[in-house]
């Protein structure tokens, strides 16, 4: 079963500081996603990539189709920043992924102490 | 707010009984999805419509199934429930949700307690 990783599992960072979060994935993709969680348990979608870079205000998302690799930076981070990092893949039908719908990675935890 | 909205917010139910999760899509999205988000699994997809008719189909245990209305509200039924069954389920939307390249939408959740 082809599974997502996410790096780091739990993040702590002072106000301010330049944050990176990692996805690794193991086979051919058609999309990935990343989703903010929210202390309450709301989700939110980030971005949706299927190749190079996007950014929106304070956020940056890349992703390396031949790494098979997606960062999710956060610039001059915020208390309000702090909640789980959800990366999420497409599998492509033929690439041997294996369920249908999008695969999860078990999410980064970050906290952004003032 | 998302625009998806999920009813109700929490259920509180016992082994073996039936529940129906309601949600409603935001306006002009065709297609809905339902996840489960459990404690040890994580985030999991279960089922996908598009437009009235099953799309795709992943983690979903034969106990459990899911219908999307002509208004195309969608309701999850999940039945014999057991206490592995307790988590939050979301529903999202998106306008089309072919190859899930769009932004999903994701509502509030419902969070359920099989005692």
């Amino acid at each position: 079963k082809n599974e997502v990783e996410q790096s780091p599992q739990n993040l702590t960072a002072q106000e301010g500081e330049f944050i990176t979060i990692n996805c690794s994935y193991s086979v051919g993709i058609s999309a990935l996603h990343w989703l903010q969680q929210h202390p309450g348990g709301g989700i939110v979608s980030l971005f949706m990539l299927s190749s190079g870079k996007k950014k929106h205000g304070r956020l940056i998302a890349t992703i390396n189709i031949q790494e098979k690799h997606s960062s999710l930076h956060i610039t001059a981070s915020h208390p309000r920043d702090s909640a789980v990092y959800i990366c999420a893949v497409r599998y492509y039908e033929d690439s041997g992924g294996g369920a249908d719908g999008l695969t999860f990675g078990k999410g980064t935890h970050l906290i952004i102490q003032p | 707010d998302s625009g998806v909205t999920q009813t109700p917010k929490h259920l509180i139910t016992a082994t073996g009984q039936r529940v129906t999760l309601r949600c409603s899509p935001r306006s002009g999205d065709l297609s809905v999805y339902w996840y489960q988000q459990s404690l040890d699994q994580g985030l999991q997809f279960l089922i996908q419509y598009y437009n009235g008719e099953e799309r795709a189909k992943g983690n979903i245990l034969e106990r459990f199934s899911a219908q999307q209305f002509p208004d195309l509200h969608s309701e999850l039924n999940l039945s014999s429930l057991e206490l592995g069954d307790s988590a939050l389920y979301f529903c999202a939307s998106s306008v089309d949700g072919a190859g899930y390249q769009e932004t999903q939408y994701f509502g509030p959740g419902t969070r359920l307690l099989v005692l």
